[in-house]
């Protein structure tokens, strides 16, 4: 069964500094890797996607995300943060097997938090 | 273009009484999903529709919890009788193609009270 972690369930990062997200995954065959922002009575927000090439994936508002396949991480990261990134964040992931495609699986989410 | 919408966006209801969520995916979208999401935690599929069809409904609680997509597009998801744990966030998403590759595209949710 396929599987998404985030070890943290709280961030706080200094309003300009480089923030960090975690996400681990164990999936069988081919991951499909997401990453999700909600804010307060909202839907969730696709962020990016990794499906194959390369390992380094852009996304909306200037976020991006590593794809690590030795350590089964995809993290989220961005340069510098902004105030209004404050929100939670899922990871999910989406395997694909012989049998056929896996559900989208989410983590437990991170509540990222940005300090003025 | 038009997100996903849903209706409505709360409801409050007693034990044992029925309830009723609609969704319209996005104009196309072939694929649509129902997820409950309960607090603090990520959303956990319900149902996946293919078109009119049923994917994928392994997860729903099949002797309180339904649903339906008659036309292949709008989609209700009915639970009936509603326990205390019930109270939870109702998503629904959209994807273009039932493909793993595919982005779910996600509406603002029902968030549902049971008291």
């Amino acid at each position: 069964a396929q599987s998404v972690a985030q070890p943290e369930d709280q961030v706080n990062v200094a309003e300009g500094n480089p923030l960090t997200v975690k996400c681990t995954y164990s999936v069988s065959g081919n991951p499909y890797l997401f990453w999700y922002v909600q804010y307060p009575n909202r839907g969730l927000q696709f962020l990016l996607k990794y499906i194959t090439g390369d390992n380094l994936v852009k996304g909306s508002y200037g976020f991006e995300a590593e794809f690590n396949k030795s350590q089964t991480s995809f993290h989220l990261k961005k340069p510098s943060a902004l105030v209004s990134d404050s929100a939670l964040y899922f990871c999910a992931v989406r395997g694909q097997t012989n049998f056929g495609n896996e559900k989208l699986t989410f983590g437990t989410g991170t509540r990222l938090t940005i300090i003025p | 273009e038009a997100g996903v919408a849903q209706s409505p966006r709360y409801k409050i209801i007693e034990k044992r009484q029925s309830v009723a969520f609609w969704c319209n995916p996005i104009s196309g979208h072939a694929t649509l999903y129902w997820y409950q999401q309960i607090l603090g935690q990520g959303p956990k599929l319900l149902i996946q529709f293919q078109n009119n069809g049923v994917v994928d409904d392994s997860q729903l609680p099949k002797d309180r919890f339904s649903a339906e997509r008659l036309k292949g597009v709008d989609s209700t998801l009915k639970i009936q009788p509603a326990k205390l744990e019930d109270s939870a966030v109702y998503l629904c998403a959209s994807s273009f193609t039932a493909k793993a590759t595919d982005t779910q595209y996600f509406g603002p949710g029902t968030r549902l009270t049971v008291l």
